[in-house]
């Protein structure tokens, strides 16, 4: 069954240093998205990505945050400089066109500590 | 404003009972809807969904129902087993963002008891 993968699973990086996170969403898959959960909160939106374009991004998105699509095949996203409050699970999904909406499938994860 | 989730709501059920799951939903205009499970230390999981256009689905051992006038989801599981032990989320999504963006819930914590 395909799936979504996410490195690393575990990201630590200090105050002020950038990461970036990778995803290799479903192959035949058109719009991918990235989610963040801050530790016990509910899964919060940040972006969604369509046709090499960021189709829509929340509050949270700001310009501290970047995405890319470098190839075929990643999805990547990159905070510039990391604050504390960045610490979060942080998942890419991705999902098929259907009308603009179909289920969305989730990648694993990966764990931002920021110290 | 938001809810602070770091002490979701928790239902206990016993192993073989039936479990409901129950979502308030902030958006009169959304109209599609999603339940993911989300099991500790991995992503959200799709379990079932249902567009605005009917009030009940079901799929295995699962059924969502709808109630779009007081705007509330359910999820129902029929015979809880050990491995239905996670958190629930329902997600709501409207026309008005063209489907990308999917608002979820804080949760719900679903522990079977043998």
């Amino acid at each position: 069954e395909p799936e979504v993968t996410q490195t690393p699973s575990h990201q630590v990086t200090q105050m002020g240093q950038e990461v970036i996170l990778r995803c290799v969403p479903i192959s035949n898959h058109l719009y991918f998205y990235w989610y963040r959960q801050i530790l016990g909160q509910k899964v919060e939106f940040l972006v969604s990505f369509y046709n090499n374009e960021i189709s829509e991004k929340s509050e949270i998105f700001d310009d501290q945050f970047s995405v890319e699509r470098p190839d075929g095949s990643n999805f990547t996203l990159k905070i510039r400089s990391t604050k504390l409050e960045d610490s979060a699970m942080y998942f890419c999904a991705s999902s098929a066109e259907n009308r603009g909406r179909s289920e969305q499938y989730f990648g694993p994860g990966t764990r931002l500590t920021v110290t | 404003g938001e809810s602070v989730g770091l002490h979701l709501p928790t239902l206990s059920v016993q192993e073989g009972d039936n479990s409901i799951i129950n979502c308030a939903y902030s958006n009169s205009a959304s109209d599609y809807f999603i339940w993911y499970k989300q099991e500790s230390g991995k992503g959200p999981q799709f379990i079932i969904d249902i567009r605005s256009n009917m009030d009940k689905r079901q799929g295995q051992r699962v059924t969502v129902l709808l109630n779009k006038t007081v705007k509330h989801l359910s999820l129902q599981i029929a015979a809880t087993q050990p491995g239905d032990s996670a958190v629930y989320f329902c997600a709501e999504n409207s026309r008005d963002n063209y489907g990308q963006n999917f608002v979820f819930g804080p949760g719900t914590r679903l522990s079977v008891l043998p």
